[in-house]
């Protein structure tokens, strides 16, 4: 069955400075999809970045880019030059068993420090 | 462009009642849909999904039960809430294109507090 691990439960970063938030995932699938969400305190879930695993290059999206190691199962995310408004809840997910089914992490708690 | 509905945003509601949530979509044909809880300081949990009208799927037996009387509508609903029926409600939408996972989009969300 298919698993998605966030090690880091917090994280404090300086404004301005870059972040990695951590992700490594299980399948034994070949295809499969990697999402990141955001959830800040309003509660609203918003999607970030998708990296497919057949996809050869990195996702960016503006300040968000997806450091993709397909041998590691890894899939981090990355935001260059913090914002005030970068803290929130952050969520990996990838591809379940179905089309419709998402595995969601834990998730991050990254709070950006003025 | 796409957008989706929820409301209630915040409901308080005693021990037994009943309830109702309510989802629509509006900017797309045909979208899968999906019911999520969150616990506290926890990941989303996947409850219902519908691929179509009067389609349901259960994904956690519960006290819970869903309905779309309509192709861009979704209601999550109760007869008798339980104090563990406590959570936000999120609502989710998204449109398969040749059978892969497409981005589920979500809404903004529905706190219940059963007392």
């Amino acid at each position: 069955a298919q698993k998605i691990t966030q090690t880091q439960p917090g994280m404090f970063v300086q404004e301005k400075e870059a972040v990695t938030l951590d992700c490594t995932y299980d399948t034994s699938d070949q295809s499969y999809g990697l999402f990141w969400y955001k959830q800040p305190s309003s509660g609203e879930m918003i999607f970030l970045i998708y990296q497919g695993s057949y996809d050869e290059q990195n996702a960016t999206e503006g300040r968000y880019s997806l450091n993709f190691q397909k041998a590691r199962k890894s899939a981090n995310l990355v935001i260059s030059a913090s914002q005030l408004g970068d803290s929130a809840m952050y969520f990996c997910a990838m591809t379940g068993d179905s089309n419709y089914q998402l595995i969601w992490g834990a998730g991050t708690k990254l709070i950006i420090k003025p | 462009s796409q957008t989706i509905h929820q409301w209630p945003a915040t409901l308080v509601q005693p021990v037994g009642s009943p309830l109702s949530l309510e989802c629509t979509v509006e900017g797309t044909s045909n979208p899968n849909l999906y019911w999520y809880r969150q616990a506290a300081g926890r990941g989303l949990q996947l409850l219902f999904y519908s691929v179509g009208i009067g389609q349901i799927s259960s994904e956690v037996p519960q006290n819970l039960s869903a309905s779309r009387p309509q192709d861009r509508q979704f209601i999550l609903s109760s007869k008798k809430l339980l104090l563990s029926d406590s959570g936000f409600y999120l609502c989710a939408w998204s449109v398969l294109n040749g059978g892969i996972q497409e981005t589920q989009y979500f809404g903004p969300g529905t706190r219940l507090l059963v007392l």
